[in-house]
């Protein structure tokens, strides 16, 4: 159980084009979701929390208008990088949880994206 | 900032026991500690969680101390498909993961 799926997994296009991300819960329901940035041989970076029906939550640097979010269902939230450029390219991991604030997050595979 | 502190990194030889240690001195008494680890290009996986009692499932136990300032995951018997980035965490906020440096266990044949 808690599965969650996260597409694409790899994804290469050209600078200035947007990509778009999918994470999606396949057995639970997930009320909150958080998305993730991992540079090579670094930890994981929170980038902003997501509730289904409301905005999401940026954290502290982070920008809203470069990285849309939204969670328009339980079961799905997407990641748009817009007008992507080279310094975008990195592993983005989402995750879900049930909103039980003791469970734990279950997260996706991860999506690397290469901007050339 | 990480709640959390780890050693960057281990050695453990198969089919030994390896020991995690993670120290969380700040943690308040309702917090969980969560252990997840990550495999190379892999988002990270749940391994398990605790509050004050130790726990145990398939993958592994979990100690912590009765203090609740630090605690110690366990994976009884590693093997080569263990090799990878151990993280303890605290939740900090509601829900948020801050997420530490990690421990980089390296599993030796």
């Amino acid at each position: 159980g808690a599965v969650v799926s996260q597409h694409p997994s790899w994804v290469i296009c050209k600078s200035g084009t947007s990509v778009k991300i999918e994470c999606r819960s396949l057995d639970f329901q997930a009320t909150t979701m958080f998305w993730y940035r991992q540079f090579p041989k670094q930890s994981l970076m929170l980038m902003a929390t997501s509730n289904e029906g409301s905005k999401a939550t940026y954290e502290q640097g982070v920008e809203k208008d470069k990285f849309l979010i939204n969670h328009a269902s339980l079961t799905l939230s997407t990641l748009t990088v817009t007008s992507a450029h080279p310094e975008d390219s990195s592993f983005y991991i989402c995750s879900a949880t049930t909103g039980d604030v003791n469970q734990p997050q279950h997260f996706g595979d991860g999506t690397r994206l290469s901007i050339l | 900032d990480a709640k959390t502190t780890q050693p960057p990194s281990m050695d453990c030889a198969e089919g030994r026991a390896a020991n995690l240690p993670c120290n969380h001195s700040t943690i308040s008494g309702n917090e969980y500690v969560y252990w997840y680890r990550q495999i190379h290009s892999q988002g990270p996986q749940y391994i398990i969680h605790g509050l004050k009692n130790n726990e145990t499932n398939e993958m592994a136990s979990l100690i912590i101390t009765e203090d609740r300032k630090s605690s110690t995951l366990i994976l009884p018997h590693a093997t080569l498909r263990d090799t990878a980035v151990y993280y303890c965490i605290v939740r900090s906020g509601t829900y948020k993961y801050i997420f530490g440096t990690g421990t980089r266990l390296k599993v030796l044949a």
